[in-house]
């Protein structure tokens, strides 16, 4: 059974930055795309970055492109996601989630979810 | 047009059966979805991914009490002998070349 766990969450001003990292196990972690998702308070799930297998497919929310960084160390079982230039809006839990189909299929479902880190955004 | 949509929220009662939908815009009422449960103790599940002609696999250790169907644009998540652990928010959501990933805007299941 697959196992995701994210770290490096944090408090952190306006402007600031944070690495989101997401350790797997429990499955084949280059076999699968991967991608980040994130809960604001209130709010309900939003779709913020996916990478292939391979890392050369990567694509971004609207909200985030140019100030978030996705990237992956097959090596080493990880997912990251690199936030920077964060505003209050940001403020969410983000979780990381594997894809749901094997082989390299980039796009597809989200089958196993972590249990999120907490970022929180304020001056 | 949103891509997917959801009503805001439902209720049922302990015993019973209900049935959450989830609306395709038009041009994607070919596409698959996946429904995934939301517990503020727990963060997402995944329950099970829908095609459009009603095929379905679900997720590890999904009691069959869960279970989808679709029609058209319309893709349903229906939960049988509703639990109080049932009580949670359900988001549908989909995916393509297109559209990358899409999340509709959940509903609150209320288990009365």
């Amino acid at each position: 059974e697959a196992l995701l766990v994210e770290s490096g969450g944090g408090w952190v001003q306006p402007g600031g930055s944070l690495r989101l990292s997401c350790g797997a196990s429990g499955f084949t972690f280059d076999d699968h795309a991967m991608h980040w998702v994130r809960q604001a308070p209130g709010k309900g799930l939003e779709w913020v970055s996916s990478i292939s297998w391979n890392s050369r497919d990567k694509d971004y929310a609207d909200s985030v492109k140019g100030r978030f960084i996705i990237s992956r160390d097959n090596a080493k079982n990880s997912l990251y996601l690199q936030v920077n230039s964060l505003k209050t809006e940001d403020t969410a839990l983000y979780y990381c989630a594997k894809g749901g189909e094997r082989g390299g299929y980039y796009y597809g479902h989200f089958d196993s979810w972590g249990q999120g880190a907490l970022v929180t955004v304020s001056s | 047009q949103l891509v997917l949509t959801q009503s805001p929220s439902a209720s049922a009662s302990l015993g019973d059966s209900v049935k959450l939908t989830c609306t395709l815009s038009s041009g994607l009422r070919s596409y698959a979805i996946a429904w995934h449960q939301y517990q503020e103790e727990r963060g997402p599940r995944f329950l099970l991914k829908l095609n459009s002609d009603g095929s379905h696999i679900k997720g590890d250790g999904i009691p069959d009490r869960f279970s989808g169907f679709s029609s058209g644009a319309e893709r349903y998540l229906t939960i049988s002998s509703l639990q109080s652990e049932d009580e949670a928010d359900y988001y549908c959501q989909t995916w393509g070349t297109d559209i990358n990933w899409v999340f509709g805007g959940g509903t609150k299941l209320t288990v009365l």
